[in-house]
């Protein structure tokens, strides 16, 4: 059964250094999206996108976030200068044209920022 | 705007009881989706369910049922004779026919079942 895939499971950074996400959507996929939860809290959105654009974004995804899809298969969320706070599960999703409507959760990234 | 309701924070139960999270919503769109997602403690989003505005029949899958209300905006989820493997947290979570392409998903806060042998 296809899924989404996510790496790496674990980022640990230091406060004011780059990072990149990265989120493999399942093949046939046209919607994507990336959701934070930090710890014991509730799922975020963040930002969807859709035919290489954005189609939204929260107050969360400020200038210190971006999505890329560099190719046809990756879908990376880049924090640019990470703070204390970024500390979260980030959570990818995608889902098809046919049924945008459920969308299918990578397994996550846990970011620890120090 | 939009909004999901989980009022129950924390459920305990002593396994093979029935338990049944709530959950309320808030939208203004006509059209719109509801979703249960189960999150395990490995922290995985698990999928359960979706539920079209327009599709009110409640559904049963095995010893999971859901009752959905759209008078009372509600979207309610039983476990019947629980189990210990369904301890997790529990998110509602909608989504709305706006317009464009985007499907955002807006959740609730999340129930956290505890299901004790």
């Amino acid at each position: 059964e296809p899924e989404v895939t996510q790496t790496p499971s674990h980022q640990v950074t230091q406060m004011g250094q780059e990072v990149i996400l990265r989120c493999v959507p399942i093949s046939n996929h046209l919607y994507f999206y990336w959701y934070r939860q930090i710890l014991g809290q509730k799922v975020e959105f963040l930002v969807s996108f859709y035919n290489n654009e954005i189609s939204e974004k929260s107050e969360i995804f400020d200038d210190q976030f971006s999505v890329e899809r560099p190719d046809g298969s990756n879908f990376t969320l880049k924090i640019r200068s990470t703070k204390l706070e970024d500390s979260a599960m980030y959570f990818c999703a995608s889902s098809s044209r046919v049924s945008y409507n459920e969308q299918f959760f990578g397994p996550g990234t846990r970011l620890t920022v120090l | 705007a939009q909004k999901v309701t989980q009022a129950q924070t924390e459920i305990s139960v002593v396994e093979k009881e029935d338990v049944t999270l709530d959950c309320v919503y808030e939208t203004r769109d006509t059209t719109y989706y509801l979703f249960w997602y189960k999150q395990p403690p490995s922290g995985e989003l698990v999928f359960l369910i979706r539920r079209n505005s327009f599709d009110e029949q409640n559904e049963i899958s095995g010893r999971y049922s859901w009752n959905f209300q759209k008078s009372t905006s509600s979207f309610n989820f039983t476990i019947t004779a629980s189990q210990v493997v369904d301890s997790a947290v529990y998110f509602c979570a909608l989504s709305g026919q706006n317009a464009g392409n985007n499907r955002k998903l807006i959740w609730g806060l999340g129930t956290s079942l505890a299901v004790n042998p």
